[in-house]
C-alpha cells in the first residue's frame, strides 16, 4: 500500500460527458502528479500540483483541468469525454519539490471507460 | 517521440536465472531514471533509482546498471523469483523537473 488513494475505482459513462477523479496523496506529501495510461502505453504525464499551486504541465488536452486544495487533496476534471479518453488515470504524490527529482508514490489508478 | 524507450514488450525468464531488462532515452537532460513494477489492477510501485553521477546502484536482488555514453540503462534480477512477474516500467527526469517520462513497459514473466 503506497498510501496514496484514488477514488472512484472505476468509472463508465458516456460520450460528451464530464466526471472527476479524486486523489489524496500519502500523509505529508505536499506534491501530486497525474498521469495517464491508454491501452499499451505508458504513462503519459499530465500536470503537477505542489502545495496547492501548479507546477508543471505535460500534455494535458485544454478539456481536462485539476487542482489541489487546502488539505492537499487533488481533482482530475475531464469534460466533453471521448472514446479515446478511456484510460487508467494514475495519482502519485512526492514529499519534496525542487532540487532533486524525489521518488513520486503511485494511487492504484482509476479505469474510465468512455462509451 | 517516445524519449523512454523499453524495445522489449516481454521477456520470459526461468525461476533462479537473471533477468535482464533494458531501456533507452534519447533525452541527454534526464539525470534521474528510475524502475517501477506494476502488477495488475494496482499503480507501479517502485523498485530502485540512480542518478547521473553514478554508474550502479545494488539494492538486494535488483541492480540497475546506467551507460551514459549509450543513453542505456538496465535493471538485473537476480535471482528471479515468480513473485517478480510483472510489467516493468523505466522512467527519466532532470534536475529540477519532476515530471517523469515514462517508457512503455516490459512484461516479465519468470517461469517455475
Amino acid at each position: 500500500d503506497s498510501g496514496v488513494t484514488q477514488t472512484p475505482k472505476h468509472l463508465i459513462t458516456a460520450t460528451g460527458q464530464r466526471v472527476t477523479l479524486r486523489c489524496s496523496p500519502r500523509s505529508g506529501d505536499l506534491s501530486v502528479y497525474w498521469y495517464q495510461q491508454s491501452l499499451d502505453q505508458g504513462l503519459q504525464f499530465l500536470i503537477q500540483y505542489y502545495n496547492g499551486e501548479e507546477r508543471a504541465k505535460g500534455n494535458i488536452l485544454e478539456r481536462f483541468s485539476a487542482q489541489q486544495f487546502p488539505d492537499l487533496h487533488s481533482e482530475l476534471n475531464l469534460s466533453s469525454l471521448e472514446l479515446g479518453d478511456s484510460a487508467l488515470y494514475f495519482c502519485a504524490s512526492s514529499a519534496e519539490q525542487g532540487a532533486l527529482a524525489d521518488t513520486q508514490y503511485f494511487g492504484p489508478g482509476t479505469r474510465l471507460t468512455v462509451l | 517521440d517516445q524519449q523512454v524507450k523499453q524495445n522489449s514488450p516481454s521477456l520470459s525468464v526461468q525461476e533462479g536465472r537473471i533477468s535482464i531488462l533494458n531501456c533507452d532515452y534519447t533525452n541527454s537532460m534526464f539525470d534521474y531514471f528510475l524502475w517501477y513494477k506494476k502488477y495488475p489492477a494496482e499503480g507501479p510501485t517502485f523498485l530502485i533509482s540512480i542518478s547521473s553521477i553514478k554508474d550502479k546502484n545494488e539494492d538486494g536482488r535488483f541492480t540497475v546498471f546506467l551507460n551514459k555514453s549509450a543513453k542505456h540503462l538496465s535493471l538485473h534480477i537476480v535471482p528471479s523469483q515468480p513473485g517478480d512477474s510483472a510489467v516493468y516500467f523505466c522512467a527519466a527526469s532532470n534536475f529540477g523537473n519532476e515530471k517523469l517520462t515514462f517508457g512503455t513497459g516490459t512484461r516479465l514473466t519468470i517461469i517455475p
